[in-house]
């Protein structure tokens, strides 16, 4: 079945650390890979999205993920975490463009530690 | 300023009565979804609609239904058959074909508890 699944329901880091959050997706290359953040008691917001045309992806707020096909993995990156990163992040990809579904991960909750 | 409303932000329902979760977007797009969140196991997708007066079922569809009779809105409803309706639901849009394809927009959920 596709999937995508995150390693690691938590994280925690110290403010100024390296972030690194993990995403694998099932063997089939989807044409679609997503990272969203939410905030508590919020919906979710794109932080960003990979089509292809670059394997390095640069998304909002200082975050980016690559894309390794030989590791079928997307993992999110920030150099530096600030307390405002605390959240939860969620994987997600598109196997058919057709319908557009998305399957999303099982989320990551972020804690950034002063 | 364009957006995603859901109301209401929370919902306590009685076992057995039906309750309707409201959805409305002013931003012009085609296609609206309704997920279901729980601790631990992601977003679910409960149904989707990509044009007016047409949805379809999304993985975990038993228990609720939805109409799309306008573009704007995409209102839920949960059944008295749902066996495990408490949750935090979310609404989200998005506009058709690539490039757009899966980047949603959505709004800030609806936690329903049952009590």
């Amino acid at each position: 079945a596709q999937s995508v699944t995150q390693l690691g329901s938590h994280v925690s880091v110290s403010e100024g650390a390296l972030v690194l959050l993990r995403c694998n997706y099932s063997s089939s290359v989807p044409p679609y890979l997503f990272w969203y953040v939410q905030y508590p008691n919020q919906g979710l917001q794109l932080l960003l999205k990979y089509t292809s045309a670059a394997t390095l992806v640069k998304g909002i707020n200082g975050f980016e993920a690559e894309f390794k096909k030989s590791e079928t993995s997307f993992h999110l990156t920030k150099p530096s975490a600030h307390m405002s990163d605390a959240a939860e992040y969620f994987c997600a990809v598109i196997y058919s463009s057709n319908t557009g579904k998305l399957i999303f991960g099982q989320g990551t909750t972020l804690q950034v530690k002063p | 300023d364009g957006g995603i409303t859901q109301s209401p932000k929370y919902l306590f329902r009685k076992e057995g009565q039906n309750v309707t979760l409201s959805c409305e977007q002013n931003l012009n797009h085609d296609a609206m979804y309704w997920y279901r969140q729980d601790p631990g196991q992601g977003l679910r997708l409960i149904y989707y609609s990509q044009i007016v007066n047409d949805f379809q079922k999304g993985d975990i569809a038993e228990g609720y239904s939805v109409s799309r009779e306008k573009k704007e809105s995409f209102p839920l409803t949960v059944t008295s058959a749902q066996k495990n309706p408490t949750a935090f639901y979310l609404c989200a849009s998005s506009r058709q074909g690539a490039p757009n394809t899966g980047e949603l927009f959505f709004g800030e959920g609806s936690r329903l508890t049952v009590l």
